[in-house]
């Protein structure tokens, strides 16, 4: 079975500061994708990021960096600087390399970004 | 618009009532994706097709839920007799499908089911 869990369900912060995102997951298989969505107010869900797991480089694009630590299940993402249009509901999610094409989400975090 | 959409956006319905919920997915998709959406939760998936064929069904929460997608493009996911537990927000995505199927998935914005 495979499990993904947000433990933090909401983060408020001021307008410039940083902040990361906390992803855990559970899987058996050895190779598998690794997935950040952003949801904002309007309900899209809107691909970020996707990484698979034999390549445990960090990756930056712009003001966002995501940090894959295959030891400890982690891939965590942070905004450096915040901006109010960042201002969202952040979901992590995971699919295997091979059978079941579901993906699995966490419950996601809600980013609220202060001016 | 290159992007997934979905129709209606929003729809309220009566217990009981027969809905029917549309996907158009980004041309040249091969894959399309069903997620239900509960309040404050992540998508779960619902149902998969490969062009029409629908390879996995196992995320579809009783036999009062149907999805078709008969010329593999534009796909309908029907709940009969709706029940109140059945209001969350329908997701569709599609993607490339490709031959590993790892490829990711778009999503479009989502219909917002109500029962009342």
């Amino acid at each position: 079975a495979q499990k993904v869990t947000q433990a933090q369900t909401e983060i408020s912060v001021v307008e410039k500061e940083d902040v990361t995102l906390d992803c855990v997951y559970e899987t058996r298989d050895t190779t598998y994708y690794l997935f950040w969505y952003k949801q904002p107010p309007s309900g899209e869900l809107v691909f970020l990021i996707r990484r698979n797991s034999f390549d445990e480089q960090n990756e930056i694009s712009g003001r966002y960096s995501w940090n894959f630590q295959k030891s400890t299940s982690s891939f965590n993402f942070t905004i450096t600087a915040s901006q109010v249009v960042d201002s969202a509901v952040y979901f992590c999610a995971l699919l295997p390399y091979t059978g079941r094409r579901a993906l699995t989400f966490g419950s996601g975090t809600r980013l609220q970004v202060q001016p | 618009g290159a992007g997934v959409s979905q129709s209606p956006r929003y729809k309220v319905a009566k217990r009981g009532q027969d809905v029917a919920l549309r996907c158009d997915p980004i041309s040249g998709h091969v894959s399309l994706f069903w997620y239900q959406q509960a309040l404050g939760q992540g998508p779960e998936f619902l149902t998969y097709f490969q062009n029409e064929a629908q390879l996995d069904k196992s995320g579809l929460p009783s036999d009062r839920f149907f999805a078709e997608r008969p010329e593999g493009s534009v796909s309908t996911l029907k709940i009969q007799r709706t029940q109140q537990e059945d209001s969350a927000v329908y997701l569709c995505a599609s993607s490339l499908g490709l031959a590993t199927s790892t490829d990711t998935q778009y999503f479009g914005p989502g219909t917002r089911l109500t029962v009342l």
